[in-house]
């Protein structure tokens, strides 16, 4: 029974490139969530998604960042215009039900903007 | 706003003494915390979880202390050892307006010396 598959882990674009992260929920988990680590600072909450539906976006920027969660297939957290602040661990946890007692997090994709 | 906080950024112990590591969280209407393990590369691990309705859990070598009168939690690992050197966030449930999501603290790094 696989866990949260996060893929690629470690991603370099170049400034103005796309990044696309995948994340794979566990089996059976129908919630997920995506979170960014920035070096030596916690985890800060960006967005919240169901099978097809975005349920709390509260923490994602406006501009250049959007999530998706298909029906079928991973998640995916997608950057546009990439900047040199973007640069850091993005990372993906899912749940059965959407509460907080089942997250189980993947290792992360490790963004570098050169 | 919400936030989670940690009162001392790194901890340094000798192998075979016991840890503690503190929290401050400032939502009063926060019911449910979890401690996390984050080694060097991977994405946080559970450790374990405490409801607002106890002041105590105990696991297999770590207890979490909830002390809702001063909202400040700690987590005790005893007879530490060199595999517990990592960083730990403890994070508490928000119910916002569309459901629950987990508040990071900025982590506590704890060293292990042998």
């Amino acid at each position: 029974n696989a866990g949260v598959m996060q893929n690629p882990r470690h991603l370099v674009r170049r400034r103005g490139q796309e990044a696309r992260l995948r994340c794979s929920p566990m089996k059976g988990h129908s919630h997920v969530y995506w979170y960014r680590q920035l070096p030596e600072e916690g985890l800060k909450f960006m967005v919240y998604l169901q099978k097809e539906n975005i349920i709390d976006e509260s923490g994602m920027p406006k501009e250049r960042f959007s999530a998706e969660f298909p029906k079928e297939g991973p998640s995916i957290l997608r950057i546009q215009q990439v900047v040199r602040g973007d640069s850091a661990a993005y990372f993906c946890a899912s749940s059965p039900q959407g509460q907080a007692s089942g997250y189980t997090f993947g290792s992360g994709t490790r963004l570098t903007v050169v | 706003g919400e936030s989670v906080g940690l009162h001392l950024p790194t901890l340094s112990v000798q192998e075979g003494d016991n840890s503690i590591i503190n929290c401050a969280y400032s939502n009063s209407a926060s019911d449910y915390f979890i401690w996390y393990k984050q080694e060097s590369g991977k994405g946080p691990q559970f450790i374990i979880d405490i409801r607002s309705n106890m002041d105590k859990r105990q696991g297999q070598r770590v207890t979490v202390l909830l002390n809702k009168t001063v909202k400040h939690l700690s987590l005790q690992i005893a007879a530490t050892q060199p595999g517990d050197s990592a960083v730990y966030f403890c994070a508490e449930k928000t119910k916002g307006e569309y459901g629950n999501k987990l508040v990071f603290g900025a982590g506590t790094i704890l060293r292990v010396k042998s």
